[in-house]
């Protein structure tokens, strides 16, 4: 099992331009969501998808789209990337349910927005 | 509303000594808490939860934390730090609820020194 995976690593844009973030787990998981991490505020919700064909807004959308392709892959899209967009950005998914609820992490897009 | 508080925001313990990171929770129901630790430019790895039943609960790597519910803390312990242990460390909690979001503190940074 290659777990929750995420591309790129790194990306590095200008203001203004656009990209999707992918996301895939193979762990067979419901849930899926994007936070992104910014120093001293731990991490943020952007959008969760509960199930497939669900999306729901979390604590910071504005400025970014989701699409929950099927249930192994949620891809995160920045239409007009802005400076404030620069951050590290996390994919999650669980199985939710009792003691597997538990919430498994990709390793990370580390994004700059010139 | 829910919160978490993580109070420190690094804590410096030498290795050998007993570790302790704090944690302060808010939720309208009964809580389920989390640590979840970040080695650098890696994703979180869940650390250990609580759900019910006993109020100490052990967890990975030889951590475990406490439930405290009249004081409303889910402090991390661990009796021997060693350098590896070493990280950035997330207190995470959510409700009863079937949403399964989750709140994040800030985070506090754990440098051990030899």
């Amino acid at each position: 099992n290659a777990g929750v995976t995420q591309t790129p690593k790194f990306q590095v844009l200008k203001t203004g331009q656009s990209m999707t973030l992918q996301c895939a787990q193979d762990m067979n998981h419901n849930s899926m969501y994007w936070y992104r991490q910014d120093p001293g505020m731990g991490l943020r919700l952007i959008y969760y998808s509960a199930s497939e064909g669900t999306t729901d807004k979390g604590e910071v959308p504005n400025g970014y789209n989701v699409s929950r392709l099927n249930k192994r892959e949620f891809s995160l899209r920045l239409e007009s990337a802005a400076p404030s967009q620069t951050s590290v950005y996390f994919c999650a998914s669980i199985l939710p349910g009792g003691l597997t609820d538990t919430q498994y992490f990709g390793p990370g897009t580390r994004l700059t927005v010139l | 509303a829910q919160s978490v508080a993580q109070p420190e925001d690094q804590v410096n313990v030498a290795e050998g000594n007993p570790l302790t990171v704090k944690c302060t929770y808010s939720v309208s129901g009964n809580p389920y808490l989390f640590w979840y630790v970040q080695y650098p430019n890696r994703g979180l790895q869940f650390l250990l939860k609580y759900i019910t039943g006993d109020n100490l609960v052990k967890g990975s790597y030889g951590f475990e934390a406490e439930f405290n519910k009249s004081q409303t803390s889910f402090h991390l312990k661990k009796p021997s730090a060693l350098v590896s242990d070493s990280a950035l460390y997330f207190c995470a909690v959510r409700d009863g609820g079937s949403n399964y979001q989750l709140i994040w503190g800030a985070g506090t940074k754990l440098i051990i020194k030899p």
